[in-house]
């Protein structure tokens, strides 16, 4: 089945340092990948999605030049965490699927980043 | 964004024990998905929904589209202890803006052996 790698699975950086996290379809081609954050014992929120080829659309609230989506190709997409603060401190998950298949809207996800900003 | 209204919250039921949960929302998804999510890993596929009305099983889990394509539910069977964890229903759409995929609140679920 479909695999979505996510790297890496955790990190720790200093408060004002910038964050990047990747998030590879390894055995497909994904046009589409969407990007949550999650604190504990709650939901993910989902914070952008991004198109190949096409700039993310951002949820509301969420801000754009903090939260940078690179959709670089259709096996990867990056999220860069910028200016870091200990409140952006959360787990951060991907999900993409494949396009190939037009009636499957199962999104795979990666396995989480956990993010810790100190 | 969106999110999902799901409930119960949690659970607390004896090994043995039949299981059911739910997911509301004010607008319309095309397809319904539930997940179940171990703990510092992603959430893994159980169930995809595409059709309002489709009632899919999968071993032990049943879930149902509802008709109104606003709601689903998920149900396990004679729950065991590796059912442990929380479970997410998901709902896609497809938009003018593109794609749209939100969760459910989750509903944690523990079984006493």
């Amino acid at each position: 089945g479909a695999v979505v790698s996510q790297h890496p699975s955790w990190v720790i950086c200093k408060s004002g340092t910038s964050v990047k996290i990747e998030c590879r379809s390894l055995d497909f081609q994904a046009t589409t990948m969407f990007w949550y954050r999650q604190f504990p014992k709650q939901s993910l929120m989902l914070m952008a999605t991004s198109n190949e080829g096409s700039k993310a659309t951002y949820e509301q609230g969420v801000e754009k030049d903090k939260f940078l989506i690179n959709h670089a190709s259709l096996t990867l997409s990056t999220l860069t965490v910028t200016s870091a603060h200990p409140e952006d401190s959360s787990f951060y998950i991907c999900s993409a699927r494949d396009f190939r298949d037009s009636e499957y809207y199962g999104y795979t996800f990666g396995s989480g980043t956990r993010l810790t900003v100190v | 964004g969106q999110q999902l209204n799901q409930s119960p919250q949690s659970m607390f039921i004896q090994e043995g024990e039949d299981v059911s949960m739910n997911c509301t929302s004010s607008s319309i998804f095309n397809t319904w998905l539930w997940y179940k999510q171990d703990p510092g890993e992603g959430p893994v596929l159980l169930i995809a929904l595409y059709k309002a009305g489709e009632l899919t099983s999968n071993g032990r889990l049943t879930a149902q589209f509802g008709i109104t394509r606003k709601d689903s539910f998920l149900n396990i069977s004679a729950s065991i202890p590796s059912d442990v964890g929380i479970y997410f229903c998901a709902g896609h759409r497809v938009m003018s803006t593109g794609n749209q995929f939100y969760f459910g609140t989750g509903t944690s679920l523990t079984v006493i052996p």
